[in-house]
């Protein structure tokens, strides 16, 4: 059973370049989500997805773009990287959203951006 | 803003002893209380949890208190071992939320 699973675990890029951190899930859960977490600050929503096609913001969505096009998969695409993007990276999932439904982690992908 | 708030960036305490991790709140619509364990390199993982209509859950050696007219709530683990070195985030949501609020972590180390 592998859970929540990102890629890549590590990766540096320069200032203006894109990416994408993938995220997969094999719970069949419907609620997935992207958090950053930084020193001080905790884990900051970036965008979450209720299902297939369905899409939103969370607490910072600047110059992060989602999609879901299937239940299994959330990729974050970082569109043009800045310094203030070096951040670690997890992507959640849930049965149906939260509280009341415990979030389940993957593993981290830690971004550095120079 | 942020909604929840642990004041203490970290905690030593001694093998045996009690730990007590502090998280307050400022949204009264919160009704879920949430706290997670992280280790280095890893995901977070969920510890326990705590609705609004209780105020004491209790799971093995973790217990998490809740006070809601003072906006508070705690995590006590008794007895600390030193697999309980890690990083706890308090997490708050209201019942139909998409969104779950995080602290900012407490680092606990315990000292043989």
């Amino acid at each position: 059973n592998a859970g929540v699973t990102q890629t890549p675990k590590f990766q540096v890029l320069k200032t203006g370049q894109s990416m994408t951190l993938q995220c997969a899930q094999d719970m069949n859960h419907e609620y997935m989500s992207w958090y950053r977490q930084d020193p001080g600050m905790g884990l900051r929503l970036i965008h979450y997805s209720v299902g297939a096609g369905i899409t939103d913001q969370g607490e910072v969505p600047n110059g992060y773009n989602v999609s879901r096009s299937t239940t299994e998969d959330f990729p974050l695409r970082l569109l043009s990287a800045a310094p203030s993007q070096t951040s670690v990276y997890f992507c959640a999932s849930s049965y149906s959203g939260v509280g009341a439904n415990v979030l389940t982690f993957g593993a981290g992908s830690r971004l550095t951006v120079l | 803003d942020q909604q929840v708030k642990q004041n203490s960036p970290s905690l030593s305490v001694q093998e045996g002893r009690i730990s007590i991790l502090n998280c307050d709140y400022t949204n009264s619509m919160f009704d879920y209380f949430l706290w997670y364990k992280k280790y280095p390199a890893e995901g977070p993982t969920f510890l326990i949890s705590i609705s609004s209509i209780k105020d004491k859950n209790e799971d093995g050696r973790f217990t998490v208190f809740l006070n809601k007219s003072a906006k508070h709530l705690s995590l006590h683990i008794v007895p600390s071992q030193p697999g309980d070195s890690a990083v706890y985030f308090c997490a708050a949501a209201g019942l139909n939320d998409y969104k779950l609020s995080f602290g900012a972590g407490t680092t606990v180390t315990v000292r043989a």
